[in-house]
């Protein structure tokens, strides 16, 4: 049973729109949540988090939304960059530190 | 500073070999994990550390140990290496607080293994 799902595999956006990439949950007991970026080749690169008592963060281009009630996050580009291209996790974080992570979407930012 | 390296990058075994898969990080953080990846499947904790000489099961131990006998460095070892471990593997530590969270982890470049 995934505790964490990416349910799009992957996303193309236009260089300069808003990217959005969708991440559900099941487990209650998650006190924070982190997205991470990946290139190939190259281990994830943590991005941004939120704590589960927070419903939106800030960093830059990049905002994280957290619905508690419908168990569901999402990341926002914006503006989407063609450097942006890569694959993104959502990870749970529970007891003890532990993350528990999605499947990944792969973003592809076009020209 | 060189963050968190991985020895070595790329290893091909024949099923039943043994190998031990080095995590080496020089940011004295307490906290070390051992991921693998597979394709669509995200990354899964293998073993981690809560610091030197201890470690703990995680989501996926089975095939696997580890050990932890300084602060810096994190072993994974394959004692009879099999076809369904090809994977790539993550080494990651963290800084963590106690009673706090949200503390992002630190990973290195990877490992990938294949088990013929």
């Amino acid at each position: 049973d995934q505790q964490v799902k990416q349910n799009s595999p992957s996303l193309s956006v236009q260089e300069g729109r808003i990217s959005i990439l969708n991440c559900d949950y099941t487990n209650s007991m998650f006190d924070y949540f982190l997205w991470y970026k990946k290139y190939p080749a190259e281990g994830p690169t943590f991005l941004i988090s939120i704590s589960s008592i927070k419903d939106k963060n800030e960093d830059g281009r990049f905002t994280v939304f957290l619905n508690k009630s419908a168990k569901h996050l999402s990341l926002h580009i914006v503006p989407s960059q063609p450097g942006d291209s890569a694959v993104y996790f959502c990870a749970g974080e529970g007891a003890g530190n532990m993350l528990t992570f999605g499947g990944g979407t792969r973003l592809m930012v076009k020209p | 500073n060189a963050g968190v390296t991985q020895t070595p990058k790329f290893r091909v075994l024949k099923t039943g070999q043994s190998m031990t898969l080095l995590c080496a990080q020089d940011m004295n953080h307490e906290y070390m994990y051992w991921y693998r990846q597979d394709p669509g499947m995200g990354l899964r904790l293998i073993h981690y550390s809560v610091g030197e000489g201890t470690t703990a099961k995680g989501e996926v131990p089975d095939g696997y140990n580890v050990s932890r006998l300084k602060k810096q460095n994190f072993l994974l070892g394959l004692e009879s290496a099999a076809p369904s471990q090809t994977s790539v593997y993550f080494c990651a530590s963290s800084l963590s607080v106690e009673g706090t969270g949200g503390y992002e982890q630190f990973f290195g470049p990877g490992t990938r293994l294949t088990v013929l």
